[in-house]
């Protein structure tokens, strides 16, 4: 089955610049949705088609992905950034939507 | 607004069942594909089951094929999951979501806010 691996954390200051990156076989040659989860709380879309944003997302937040990596970028990052990334894609072989582990973000 | 809301959780023994409702209001139900998403307690997300918009199209976890069954009913705005011979693993909180653009099946745009599942030994 299709494997999408995300670092288990990411710190960065305020005002920094913070990158997730979601790694898969070839991944670059799927569409890759990315979630935010805030403790407590339901996941929400930020970004999906690996670049394009929801209405009502900041433009801090963009996406890319080609090869074996996505990455999910969050420009000049805010406390209220601090939440659990996820990274999604569909596998076409298995007929499976398939969720990276998910990565911690921590704003210092 | 947007609302989906899910029903149906509580406390099981192992080998028991339990049937999931999500209920949904404020656009076109039939035409959006509609998910169920899991999470365990302290951890990640995992997709559980997908249906579309004429339920044609059914797709479901493999390591609950033949225990858990989606299907919808678009006369009363509602996604259901029925589970079955339910196991340990199969506890945690249980999102009912939707697609972000209708008629695809695509990025999950909105989401309820979940109904938890515990599954006792």
């Amino acid at each position: 089955s299709y494997v999408l691996t995300q670092p288990p954390s990411v710190s960065v200051a305020p005002g920094e610049t913070a990158r997730i990156t979601c790694e898969g076989n070839n991944i670059g040659s799927k569409s890759v949705h990315w979630y935010q989860q805030r403790p407590g709380q339901a996941p929400v879309l930020v970004i999906y088609y690996d670049s394009d944003r929801p209405s009502g997302v900041p433009e801090r937040f963009s996406g890319s992905n080609s090869g074996n990596t996505a990455t999910l970028t969050i420009s000049r990052v805010e406390a209220g950034d601090e939440a659990d990334y996820y990274c999604q894609v569909w596998d076409r072989t298995s007929d499976h939507w398939v969720f990276g582990g998910g990565t911690k973000l921590t704003v210092l | 607004e947007v609302q989906l809301v899910e029903s149906g959780g509580g406390l099981v023994q192992r080998g028991g069942s339990l049937r999931l409702s999500c209920e949904a209001s404020g656009f076109t139900f039939n035409r959006y594909y509609l998910y169920w998403v899991r999470q365990a307690p302290g951890k990640g997300l995992e997709w559980v089951a997908c249906i579309k918009e004429d339920a044609s199209e059914k797709y479901i976890l493999d390591s609950v094929k033949g225990r858990f069954t989606i299907s919808r009913d678009n006369s009363k705005n509602s996604v259901f999951l029925q589970m079955n011979s339910l196991r340990a693993e199969d506890s945690g909180l249980y999102y009912c979501a939707r697609d972000a653009v209708a008629v695809t099946k695509g990025p999950l745009g909105q989401w309820g806010q979940g109904t938890r599942v515990t599954v006792s030994s």
